[in-house]
């Protein structure tokens, strides 16, 4: 069946950078887009950016550039966020989902992986 | 960027009863790049509308989407126990998303 499987928690000390793997079996790995999403706790969703893992190419949410990277293996077909220079408030369940996006439709992120936490503390 | 404002923050009903969740965006969009979420504690998102209006695969049918411009709706016809969770919109365009702060939706 469809579905993302992410790599486990993380404890983080603040500064430091985490990789989270998004692991993507039963469908086209190349064919979806792959975002990340994340939700600090009691709060809301915030997207993060979104890689295509077709080309490789990445669009991230403006609060975001210059500290996220999103890559791709597509032997493995798994997905990659690295977080650098975190903070306290960058404690937060991520997830990736996948998406079908163009030009005149979005038919929303139908896969959701069951997260990963982060926890940045001292 | 387009701003999602969704409001009530909470609605309290009772199973049985309708449900309705609003989301304005800060600027016109195109109902096709809007979308409903349902998150219960500790899961992760579900889709529910895509395209404004149109369900996801499995959705029920007591789940809708309306709206067009700068208004769109959430409407549950006749709530269900399981229906109680929080709520989300969100945006696409021009290759990004955001999301609406969420509406929680309570048992009164």
């Amino acid at each position: 069946q469809v579905q993302l499987v992410q790599s486990g928690a993380e404890v983080k000390k603040p500064g430091a950078s985490v990789k989270v793997s998004c692991k993507a079996s039963g469908y086209n790995f190349a064919g979806y887009y792959m975002h990340w999403v994340r939700q600090a706790p009691g709060q809301g969703l915030e997207w993060m950016g979104r890689l295509n893992p077709n080309s490789g190419g990445a669009t991230y949410a403006q609060k975001f550039q210059g500290r996220v990277t999103m890559t791709r293996d597509t032997s493995v077909t798994t997905a990659y966020m690295e977080l650098s220079g975190m903070r306290s408030d960058d404690t937060a369940v991520y997830y990736c989902a996948r998406g079908t996006e163009g030009i005149g439709y979005d038919y929303g992120l139908d896969v959701w992986g069951q997260g990963t936490t982060v926890t940045v503390s001292s | 960027e387009t701003v999602l404002t969704q409001f009530p923050g909470t609605l309290s009903l009772s199973p049985g009863e309708r449900a309705t969740l609003s989301c304005r965006a800060s600027q016109s969009v195109s109902s096709s790049y809007l979308t409903w979420y349902q998150q219960k504690p500790g899961q992760a998102p579900r889709l529910l509308i895509y395209g404004a209006s149109s369900r996801a695969t499995g959705i029920p049918d007591r789940f809708s989407g309306s709206g067009s411009g700068t208004d769109f709706t959430l409407t549950v016809s006749r709530l269900e126990p399981e229906d109680f969770a929080v709520y989300y919109c969100q945006h696409y365009g021009s290759s990004l998303m955001t999301f609406g702060q969420g509406t929680r939706l309570e048992i009164k």
